[in-house]
């Protein structure tokens, strides 16, 4: 069974501070992952999906690394917003095509 | 593009009632359709997976009399919640591909909280 582990459960910055959200998974044999956003309340926003043969994936302020052999996953923002304030979850999508999901970080930008 | 719609988005009904939530992709077809229920603070745990025209496969644990599935068209899934209990109470996301073996992302709806009195 997949396990997947965020690191930290919870960040606090100024604005304009670069976040660096880490994520770990125990079996390497991933499909592909996703990285998500979720508001309080509400459903779950796609950020970025990288193909597990890609090392790296970019959307604007965001950049997902992905190392597979060694389990990892990294979400940089740069520049963060307030609008940024959100919590991310990181979800590998094993072989069988289901997605396995971290408990998130919770990210609060001080404006 | 890739829309998922949810409804209800919040219901509150008695102990042994029976509700129904539905999950549409609005612009595209989803062969395959997720249930996920997430509980406060915690994440997101599969409780089954349909695809269209065919019987959902329920994760380990998951009642599949007590969580009712049925995913008739490509456009639509329902999950029935039958006689709901306090414990039941949760919050329930939906969430759809276009494709069991593609690459393409899932998409998820903006999520239902149940809330059984």
């Amino acid at each position: 069974k997949q396990e997947v582990t965020q690191i930290p459960a919870a960040l606090s910055v100024p604005e304009g501070e670069n976040l660096v959200l880490n994520c770990s998974f125990t079996d390497s044999a991933i499909y592909n992952l996703q990285w998500f956003r979720q508001d309080p309340g509400k459903g779950l926003t796609s950020l970025l999906l990288i193909q597990s043969s890609q090392r790296e994936q970019t959307s604007g302020r965001l950049n997902a690394s992905l190392d597979k052999s060694s389990g990892r996953s990294t979400l940089y923002i740069a520049a963060s917003q307030p609008g940024d304030s959100a919590t991310y979850l990181c979800a590998p999508r094993s072989n069988d095509y289901k997605l396995s999901f971290g408990a998130g970080t919770t990210v609060t930008v001080r404006a | 593009g890739a829309v998922v719609s949810q409804h209800p988005s919040w219901v509150i009904c008695k102990s042994g009632t029976s509700v129904k939530i539905e999950c549409r992709s609005l612009d595209f077809q989803a062969t395959t359709m997720f249930w996920y229920r997430q509980f406060p603070k915690q994440s997101l745990m599969l409780m089954a997976t349909s695809n269209e025209g065919s019987k959902a496969t329920y994760e380990q644990g998951v009642e599949k009399d007590k969580f009712l599935i049925n995913h008739a068209s490509l456009t639509l899934s329902t999950l029935t919640v039958t006689s709901a209990h306090p414990e039941d109470s949760s919050f329930y996301i939906c969430s759809a591909s276009s494709g069991v073996g593609s690459n393409q992302p899932q998409h998820f709806g903006d999520g239902t909280r149940l809330s059984i009195l």
